[in-house]
């Protein structure tokens, strides 16, 4: 099947300081991509949808100037956490819609600390 | 707006018995539907899908057929083992290139 790569799996980062996300599709082009958020022992929570070459649509209640999303090629989005502070630290997983649009493919997943 | 409705957890089975976790969903349209595993510390991974009614969607030994009338996807398994041991989410998806929509998740642990 196809593979997402979503980079770093891990990072550590202190209060106020910004936080870049990558997901990347590697075998296929994806024109959309899905930002998820997962608290622990909790669903995903869809954060914003990206589109390439255009400004994503976040979910109602998601900061647009937090979680800053680009979307610059046909297989690569990052997700940056700006001004990140304590309550930001969660699973952060990213998805890529293959060309027919049905099915989603996962990154690993980032989990995000804020210290 | 679309919705999925899957069995609280966690649920707690010893190795070799019935699995089965209940899901149910509300859309408009005729979405496709997906069970996705999450294993500790892990992204998610699609297990199985099925995209129109009566379609049975299977892999590793999981089933799940897709019943509009009911508008259910249960997900289940004849003989669990250890390894199963993880989150289930149920999900679905609209149109084309829509967001997909996930249950609250089922964790599931089996006993040796």
């Amino acid at each position: 099947g196809a593979v997402v790569s979503q980079h770093p799996s891990r990072v550590i980062c202190k209060s106020g300081t910004s936080v870049k996300i990558e997901c990347r599709s590697l075998d296929f082009q994806a024109t959309t991509m899905f930002w998820y958020r997962q608290f622990p022992k909790q669903s995903l929570m869809l954060m914003a949808t990206s589109n390439e070459g255009s400004k994503a649509t976040y979910e109602q209640g998601v900061e647009k100037d937090k979680f800053l999303i680009n979307h610059a090629s046909l297989t690569l989005s990052t997700l940056t956490v700006t001004s990140a502070h304590p309550e930001d630290s969660s699973f952060y997983i990213c998805s890529a819609v293959s060309g027919t649009g049905h099915e989603a493919f996962f990154g690993q997943g980032t989990r995000l600390t804020v210290v | 707006g679309d919705s999925v409705t899957q069995m609280e957890g966690p649920v707690t089975l010893s190795e070799e018995a019935f699995l089965t976790i209940n899901c149910t969903y509300t859309a408009t349209g005729y979405p496709s539907l997906f069970w996705y595993v999450q294993y500790p510390g892990e992204g998610l991974q699609l297990l199985l899908k099925a995209t129109k009614a009566d379609d049975k969607g299977s892999n590793k030994g999981f089933e799940a057929t897709y019943r509009k009338e009911t508008t259910s996807f249960h997900l289940e398994k004849g003989s669990v083992q250890v390894s199963d041991s993880a989150v289930y989410f149920c999900a679905l998806s609209g149109s084309s290139a829509s967001k997909i929509i996930f249950g609250s998740g089922t964790r599931l642990s089996i006993r040796p």
